[in-house]
């Protein structure tokens, strides 16, 4: 069974300062892919970004960037120069094709402060 | 590229009434999976679709059931509502097959037990 653990509840950001947010995860599996997911008050679940756990180099999408530490199963993302509209709730999640499914950690509320 | 819907947005029902949930994938998806969120929480796998079968459950009784259409389209089905089954229901879509085709998700429907 897959675990994903984010120990934190709330974060808070000014704008334009960077925040991280923390990601470990559990899995038997050797082939996975983790991701992190936003989800705004308008409820959909939206790809921030993903890593291939295979893939040692670190993935960046503009402003987000993940630093994955396979050993110690951590995931944390980065979200540099934080925007208003980066309030949310952010969610990690792991997912391998033996499951077919996506397990999800109980997520992060941030909020970006003007 | 049409994205994924689903209807309808909210729903009240009685506990112990049948409720179904209905979800159109995004263009070129063959597979959709469901979710269920509890309020504060991370969505719960509950199951997949592919090719018209179920390819995938997690841990829901029985009175959570399925179906997917040659449209690629899906229904869930909950029977004998309970109270805890008030949550926000996310149907999201993929290509199966391709290990790495991350989920696209629905803006959800939001039920209600009472």
């Amino acid at each position: 069974a897959q675990t994903v653990t984010q120990s934190q509840p709330e974060m808070s950001v000014q704008e334009a300062e960077t925040v991280t947010l923390s990601c470990t995860y559990d899995t038997s599996e050797s082939d996975y892919y983790l991701f992190w997911y936003k989800q705004p008050p308008s409820r959909q679940m939206i790809l921030v970004i993903r890593q291939e756990a295979y893939k040692q180099q670190n993935a960046t999408e503009n402003r987000f960037s993940v630093n994955f530490q396979k050993a110690a199963k951590s995931f944390s993302l980065k979200i540099s120069d934080s925007q208003l509209g980066d309030a949310a709730m952010y969610f990690c999640a792991c997912h391998n094709n033996a499951g077919n499914m996506l397990t999800f950690g109980g997520g992060t509320r941030l909020m970006v402060k003007p | 590229e049409t994205g994924v819907t689903q209807s309808p947005t909210h729903l009240i029902k009685t506990r112990g009434q049948q409720v179904t949930l209905r979800c159109s994938s995004q263009s070129g998806h063959n597979t959709v999976s469901w979710y269920q969120q509890a309020l504060g929480q991370g969505p719960q796998f509950i199951f997949q679709y592919y090719r018209e079968e179920e390819n995938g459950r997690g841990n829901f009784p029985p009175r959570f059931s399925g179906l997917q259409f040659p449209n690629y389209s899906s229904e869930l089905n909950v029977n004998a509502l309970e109270l805890d089954d008030s949550a926000l229901y996310l149907c999201a879509s993929s290509l199966e097959g391709a290990f790495n085709s991350p989920l696209h998700f629905g803006n959800g429907t939001r039920l209600t037990v009472t």
